[in-house]
Protein backbone atom coordinates (compact mmCIF):
# COMPACT_ATOMS: atom_id res chain seq x y z
CA UNK A 1 0.00 0.00 0.00
CA UNK A 2 1.16 3.38 -1.06
CA UNK A 3 1.91 5.56 1.95
CA UNK A 4 -0.09 8.36 0.26
CA UNK A 5 -3.20 7.56 -2.00
CA UNK A 6 -5.05 10.29 -4.47
CA UNK A 7 -7.78 10.06 -6.07
CA UNK A 8 -6.10 9.79 -9.58
CA UNK A 9 -8.40 12.03 -11.38
CA UNK A 10 -8.66 13.95 -13.91
CA UNK A 11 -11.57 16.20 -12.77
CA UNK A 12 -13.13 18.13 -15.39
CA UNK A 13 -15.20 20.85 -14.01
CA UNK A 14 -17.26 23.65 -15.71
CA UNK A 15 -16.51 27.09 -13.67
CA UNK A 16 -18.33 27.74 -10.56
CA UNK A 17 -18.44 24.30 -9.68
CA UNK A 18 -17.83 22.48 -6.16
CA UNK A 19 -14.83 19.77 -6.77
CA UNK A 20 -14.06 17.54 -3.79
CA UNK A 21 -10.46 15.73 -3.28
CA UNK A 22 -9.74 13.11 -1.10
CA UNK A 23 -6.84 11.36 0.30
CA UNK A 24 -5.77 8.86 2.63
CA UNK A 25 -2.47 7.83 4.11
CA UNK A 26 -1.00 4.87 5.83
CA UNK A 27 0.85 6.05 8.85
CA UNK A 28 -0.77 6.54 11.98
CA UNK A 29 2.16 8.42 13.50
CA UNK A 30 1.75 11.58 10.62
CA UNK A 31 1.88 14.58 12.40
CA UNK A 32 1.20 17.29 9.93
CA UNK A 33 -0.60 17.74 6.55
CA UNK A 34 -0.75 19.89 3.81
CA UNK A 35 -2.32 20.47 0.05
CA UNK A 36 0.05 21.52 -2.58
CA UNK A 37 -0.52 22.92 -6.01
CA UNK A 38 1.41 21.70 -9.04
CA UNK A 39 1.17 24.03 -12.52
CA UNK A 40 2.19 22.11 -15.33
CA UNK A 41 6.20 21.79 -15.30
CA UNK A 42 6.61 23.98 -12.22
CA UNK A 43 7.45 23.51 -8.45
CA UNK A 44 4.91 22.58 -5.98
CA UNK A 45 3.43 25.62 -3.82
CA UNK A 46 2.10 25.56 -0.76
CA UNK A 47 -2.08 25.87 -1.14
CA UNK A 48 -3.28 25.29 2.73
CA UNK A 49 -1.97 23.24 5.22
CA UNK A 50 -4.61 21.31 7.34
CA UNK A 51 -5.69 21.22 10.86
CA UNK A 52 -7.52 18.91 12.56
CA UNK A 53 -10.18 20.93 13.16
CA UNK A 54 -10.66 21.61 9.87
CA UNK A 55 -9.76 25.18 8.42
CA UNK A 56 -11.19 27.53 5.49
CA UNK A 57 -9.11 30.12 3.04
CA UNK A 58 -11.32 31.66 0.98
CA UNK A 59 -12.90 28.93 -1.45
CA UNK A 60 -10.94 26.12 -0.02
CA UNK A 61 -11.71 24.16 2.39
CA UNK A 62 -9.80 21.50 4.41
CA UNK A 63 -10.37 18.86 6.43
CA UNK A 64 -8.30 15.86 7.96
CA UNK A 65 -10.36 13.03 9.64
CA UNK A 66 -7.72 10.91 11.98
CA UNK A 67 -9.59 8.23 12.61
CA UNK A 68 -10.09 7.26 9.12
CA UNK A 69 -6.53 8.60 7.88
CA UNK A 70 -8.10 10.73 5.30
CA UNK A 71 -7.74 14.43 4.57
CA UNK A 72 -9.96 16.61 2.22
CA UNK A 73 -9.73 19.52 0.22
CA UNK A 74 -12.60 21.03 -1.29
CA UNK A 75 -12.69 24.21 -4.09
CA UNK A 76 -15.52 26.10 -4.44
CA UNK A 77 -16.74 28.47 -7.03
CA UNK A 78 -13.94 27.15 -9.36
CA UNK A 79 -12.38 29.15 -11.65
CA UNK A 80 -10.22 28.43 -14.65
CA UNK A 81 -7.06 29.65 -12.69
CA UNK A 82 -7.44 26.35 -10.23
CA UNK A 83 -6.78 24.57 -13.17
CA UNK A 84 -3.91 22.73 -11.83
CA UNK A 85 -2.54 19.28 -9.97
CA UNK A 86 -3.30 18.84 -6.79
CA UNK A 87 -0.74 17.05 -4.22
CA UNK A 88 -2.00 15.46 -0.59
CA UNK A 89 1.53 15.97 1.59
CA UNK A 90 1.91 13.79 4.03
CA UNK A 91 4.70 14.34 6.98
CA UNK A 92 5.17 10.95 8.86
CA UNK A 93 9.27 11.64 10.11
CA UNK A 94 10.97 14.58 9.61
CA UNK A 95 10.21 14.05 5.80
CA UNK A 96 7.25 14.60 3.15
CA UNK A 97 5.89 12.34 1.47
CA UNK A 98 3.67 12.92 -1.90
CA UNK A 99 1.04 11.85 -2.95
CA UNK A 100 1.01 11.18 -6.97
CA UNK A 101 -1.47 13.88 -7.69
CA UNK A 102 -5.40 14.85 -8.77
CA UNK A 103 -5.09 16.72 -11.94
CA UNK A 104 -8.01 19.30 -12.01
CA UNK A 105 -9.03 21.03 -15.36
CA UNK A 106 -11.69 23.98 -15.19
CA UNK A 107 -13.57 24.94 -18.23
CA UNK A 108 -15.32 27.93 -19.25
CA UNK B 1 8.02 34.78 2.04
CA UNK B 2 10.58 32.24 2.24
CA UNK B 3 12.69 31.83 -0.63
CA UNK B 4 14.51 28.76 -1.92
CA UNK B 5 16.81 28.92 -4.94
CA UNK B 6 17.54 26.59 -7.74
CA UNK B 7 20.34 26.64 -10.63
CA UNK B 8 20.02 26.02 -12.71
CA UNK B 9 16.69 25.67 -14.23
CA UNK B 10 17.21 23.77 -17.04
CA UNK B 11 20.12 21.58 -18.30
CA UNK B 12 21.22 19.76 -21.56
CA UNK B 13 23.91 17.22 -21.00
CA UNK B 14 26.03 14.60 -23.19
CA UNK B 15 25.74 10.93 -21.49
CA UNK B 16 28.91 10.17 -18.97
CA UNK B 17 28.80 13.79 -17.71
CA UNK B 18 28.16 14.90 -14.00
CA UNK B 19 25.78 17.90 -13.72
CA UNK B 20 25.44 19.88 -10.16
CA UNK B 21 22.47 21.61 -9.34
CA UNK B 22 22.47 24.52 -6.32
CA UNK B 23 19.88 25.10 -3.93
CA UNK B 24 20.23 27.94 -1.85
CA UNK B 25 18.21 29.14 1.24
CA UNK B 26 17.85 32.82 0.27
CA UNK B 27 16.27 34.61 3.36
CA UNK B 28 16.91 31.55 6.15
CA UNK B 29 18.79 28.97 7.44
CA UNK B 30 17.81 25.25 6.45
CA UNK B 31 19.62 22.60 8.52
CA UNK B 32 17.86 19.66 6.51
CA UNK B 33 16.94 20.16 2.62
CA UNK B 34 15.42 17.45 0.40
CA UNK B 35 15.83 16.63 -2.87
CA UNK B 36 12.98 15.36 -5.39
CA UNK B 37 12.74 13.67 -8.34
CA UNK B 38 9.59 13.49 -10.57
CA UNK B 39 8.95 11.75 -13.77
CA UNK B 40 6.11 13.12 -16.35
CA UNK B 41 3.25 12.45 -14.71
CA UNK B 42 4.43 10.76 -11.65
CA UNK B 43 4.40 11.83 -8.20
CA UNK B 44 7.56 13.32 -6.50
CA UNK B 45 9.72 10.81 -5.12
CA UNK B 46 11.93 11.62 -2.08
CA UNK B 47 15.41 10.97 -3.25
CA UNK B 48 17.47 12.18 0.02
CA UNK B 49 17.50 14.34 3.12
CA UNK B 50 20.39 17.11 2.67
CA UNK B 51 21.61 17.70 6.47
CA UNK B 52 24.44 20.39 7.20
CA UNK B 53 27.49 18.94 8.34
CA UNK B 54 27.07 16.05 8.00
CA UNK B 55 25.82 12.56 5.23
CA UNK B 56 22.63 12.90 3.89
CA UNK B 57 20.00 9.92 4.03
CA UNK B 58 19.52 8.41 1.05
CA UNK B 59 16.00 6.85 0.43
CA UNK B 60 15.83 3.22 -0.81
CA UNK B 61 16.87 2.28 -4.10
CA UNK B 62 18.86 5.63 -5.07
CA UNK B 63 22.48 5.29 -5.50
CA UNK B 64 24.64 7.66 -3.19
CA UNK B 65 27.64 7.16 -5.15
CA UNK B 66 25.74 8.50 -7.90
CA UNK B 67 23.90 11.31 -6.35
CA UNK B 68 26.04 13.04 -4.57
CA UNK B 69 24.90 15.22 -1.91
CA UNK B 70 26.68 18.28 -0.23
CA UNK B 71 25.35 20.43 2.21
CA UNK B 72 28.19 22.47 3.48
CA UNK B 73 26.34 25.42 4.74
CA UNK B 74 23.55 26.31 5.84
CA UNK B 75 21.92 27.96 2.80
CA UNK B 76 23.30 25.88 0.64
CA UNK B 77 22.91 22.24 -0.70
CA UNK B 78 23.93 21.03 -4.31
CA UNK B 79 23.10 17.13 -5.79
CA UNK B 80 25.91 16.32 -8.32
CA UNK B 81 24.46 13.28 -10.47
CA UNK B 82 27.27 11.87 -12.10
CA UNK B 83 27.85 9.64 -14.63
CA UNK B 84 24.60 10.83 -16.18
CA UNK B 85 22.50 8.69 -18.30
CA UNK B 86 19.59 8.92 -20.29
CA UNK B 87 17.11 7.15 -17.87
CA UNK B 88 18.30 10.41 -15.13
CA UNK B 89 16.47 12.88 -17.22
CA UNK B 90 13.88 14.05 -15.33
CA UNK B 91 12.80 16.91 -13.00
CA UNK B 92 14.68 17.49 -10.13
CA UNK B 93 13.32 19.54 -6.94
CA UNK B 94 14.55 20.42 -3.96
CA UNK B 95 13.25 21.65 -0.92
CA UNK B 96 13.36 23.04 2.76
CA UNK B 97 11.72 24.03 5.59
CA UNK B 98 11.37 27.18 7.39
CA UNK B 99 11.36 27.04 11.41
CA UNK B 100 14.68 25.02 11.72
CA UNK B 101 12.96 21.11 11.84
CA UNK B 102 9.94 22.11 13.33
CA UNK B 103 7.32 18.56 11.73
CA UNK B 104 4.40 21.20 11.17
CA UNK B 105 5.88 23.30 8.95
CA UNK B 106 5.66 23.59 5.33
CA UNK B 107 8.00 22.94 2.68
CA UNK B 108 9.54 25.93 -0.02
CA UNK B 109 10.67 24.49 -3.02
CA UNK B 110 13.15 25.61 -5.41
CA UNK B 111 11.88 26.25 -9.07
CA UNK B 112 13.63 23.09 -10.19
CA UNK B 113 15.47 21.69 -12.59
CA UNK B 114 15.11 19.79 -15.74
CA UNK B 115 17.52 17.74 -16.89
CA UNK B 116 17.76 16.39 -19.95
CA UNK B 117 20.75 13.77 -21.22
CA UNK B 118 21.35 13.10 -24.48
Amino acid sequence: RKEVEQDPGPFNVPEGATVAFNCTYSNSASQSFFWYRQDCRKEPKLLMSVYSSGNEDGRFTAQLNRASQYISLLIRDSKLSDSATYLCVVNPQNDMRFGAGTRLTVKP
Amino acid sequence: GAVVSQHPSRVICKSGTSVKIECRSLDFQATTMFWYRQFPKQSLMLMATSNEGSKATYEQGVEKDKFLINHASLTLSTLTVTSAHPEDSSFYICSARTGGQGRNSPLHFGNGTRLTVT
